[in-house]
C-alpha cells in the first residue's frame, strides 16, 4: 500500500518555464513533508519541506504547497533551469509514525533548453 | 564538513552469501537511517538507529539487520540474499531523533545479487 504516490513518473519543461511536481497521500496522520532531489550517481539531496500548520513555503525558485483537505502537495520551479533536471522525491512523515520518511517513487524531470 | 559516507560503493554477490554495508554518518549526527531503492519502488525505510538503538523498524523480512557503533557509525546486514535484494541502499544521518531534523544521504552502495 503505497501511502506517498508520484502518479507521473517523468516530465519535460522547456528552460524558463515553471516546473509542477504533483504529490498525493492518504495518512491523514503525517504532519511533515519534503522534497529530495536525486541526480545520478548521487545520494538524495534535500530541497524544501513544509509543516502541516503551514499551506506554503518558498525558498528562492522553489515553492511547495499543501492542501490539507486534498492530500497533496505540489513542488514549483521557477523559472526552471537545465540543471534543475533530476529525479525529485517527495516524503511525509509522521510524529506517531514507526517510521521516519515514507517517500514517494519518485518524477523525472528533464528540463529543456 | 565531510558528508555521509557509505562503503563499498559498489559490490558484487551470489544467492545465499550475506553482505555487510557501511556507513559513517555526518559528524556530530547521532541517528542513522537505511533504505532501499529500487526501480518503481522509491526509497524504502529499513531502520533507524539513533545512540545505537534501533528506533524504528520498516516491513523488511528478518535477513535485513543493522547496528550503530557507540562513534555513531553504522552497519547493515543481509544474510542468505535473494536475487529481489538487488538495490541500491542509502544510509542518511540526522542530528536528532525527531522527523524534522532533516536527514542527509550518501551515494549509496549499490548491491548486485547474482
Amino acid at each position: 500500500d503505497q501511502q506517498v504516490k508520484q502518479n507521473s513518473p517523468s516530465l519535460s519543461v522547456q528552460e524558463g518555464r515553471i516546473s509542477i511536481l504533483n504529490c498525493d497521500y492518504t495518512n491523514s496522520m503525517f504532519d511533515y513533508f519534503l522534497w529530495y532531489k536525486k541526480y545520478p550517481a548521487e545520494g538524495p539531496t534535500f530541497l524544501i519541506s513544509i509543516s502541516s500548520i503551514k499551506d506554503k513555503n518558498e525558498d528562492g525558485r522553489f515553492t511547495v504547497f499543501l492542501n490539507k483537505s486534498a492530500k497533496h502537495l505540489s513542488l514549483h520551479i521557477v523559472p526552471s533551469q537545465p540543471g534543475d533536471s533530476a529525479v525529485y522525491f517527495c516524503a511525509a512523515s509522521g510524529t506517531s509514525g514507526t517510521y521516519k520518511y515514507i517517500f514517494g517513487t519518485g518524477t523525472r524531470l528533464k528540463v529543456l533548453a | 564538513k565531510a558528508g555521509v559516507t557509505q562503503t563499498p560503493r559498489y559490490l558484487i554477490k551470489t544467492r545465499g552469501q550475506q553482505v555487510t554495508l557501511s556507513c559513517s554518518p555526518i559528524s556530530g549526527h547521532r541517528s542513522v537511517s537505511w533504505y532501499q531503492q529500487t526501480p518503481g519502488q522509491g526509497l524504502q525505510f529499513l531502520f533507524e538507529y539513533f545512540s545505537e538503538t534501533q528506533r524504528n523498524k520498516g516491513n523488511f523480512p528478518g535477513r535485513f539487520s543493522g547496528r550503530q557503533f557507540s562513534n555513531s557509525r553504522s552497519e547493515m546486514n543481509v544474510s542468505t540474499l535473494e536475487l529481489g535484494d538487488s538495490a541500491l541502499y542509502l544510509c542518511a544521518s540526522s542530528l536528532g531523533a525527531s522527523a524534522k531534523n532533516i536527514q542527509y544521504f550518501g551515494a549509496g552502495t549499490r548491491l548486485s545479487v547474482l
